[in-house]
């Protein structure tokens, strides 16, 4: 089926320095998300994006987290400065349109863990 | 706003046993939802989903749900459970009207005994 490719799948970094996580979507897929899951927790929404803006963040969206899809590359999400509660599994989603609106198709993950 | 509840953290059936996971939601008007299955260290795969029609909604792997509007339930079947099901399984609602984002549950860890 189709898949959502996640790059790293682990990344350590200390706190303060930056972090970008790379998301390739599904091919023809227009809406792209991010959410988080704390280990053992449930998956969180942050962000969702269609034609080059942000739709809709939650409160988890910190001002240090931005998202980008520059050129139909790779969907990005980026924390500058990264601080000890970022540390989580990050979760890249992709979304069509047409009989199966509303479906996600969601990545492996990136684990970030923040020191 | 939308919202999930799975009222079971964990579950334990022995394998063979039937099985029922149990998701309620909350949402005034109709929704879409969603079974998710997470195995250890992967990404969410999707089980089945319910866009309105007929209320039974088949999966993968002989999993099954009902969507019940009375109830405000989408409970999650299956008739024989096998030891590779042990994972931890997500409820998720999602409305027309709200990007289509998931909304999801804490999630039900399944545990398959021999």
């Amino acid at each position: 089926g189709p898949k959502v490719l996640q790059i790293p799948s682990h990344q350590i970094i200390d706190m303060g320095q930056m972090v970008t996580l790379n998301c390739d979507p599904v091919s023809n897929h227009l809406y792209f998300y991010w959410y988080k899951q704390i280990l053992g927790q449930q998956m969180e929404f942050l962000v969702n994006f269609y034609n080059g803006k942000v739709m809709e963040k939650s409160k988890l969206f910190k001002d240090q987290f931005s998202v980008e899809r520059p050129d139909g590359s790779y969907f990005t999400l980026k924390i500058q400065p990264t601080a000890l509660e970022d540390s989580a599994v990050y979760f890249c989603a992709s979304r069509g349109q047409g009989a199966n609106t509303g479906q996600l198709y969601f990545g492996e993950g990136s684990k970030l863990t923040v020191l | 706003a939308q919202s999930v509840t799975q009222p079971d953290a964990r579950v334990t059936v022995s394998e063979g046993a039937s099985l029922q996971l149990r998701c309620k939601y909350s949402y005034f008007g109709t929704p879409y939802l969603f079974w998710y299955v997470q195995y250890p260290r992967q990404g969410l795969q999707l089980l089945l989903k319910y866009y309105p029609g007929d209320p039974v909604v088949q999966g993968v792997n002989g999993f099954e749900a009902e969507f019940s509007k009375s109830n405000s339930s989408f409970h999650l079947r299956k008739a024989s459970v096998h030891w590779s099901d042990w994972a931890v399984y997500f409820c998720a609602v999602s409305i027309s009207g709200g990007n289509y984002k998931p909304t999801f549950g804490k999630g039900t860890s399944l545990v398959v005994h021999p």
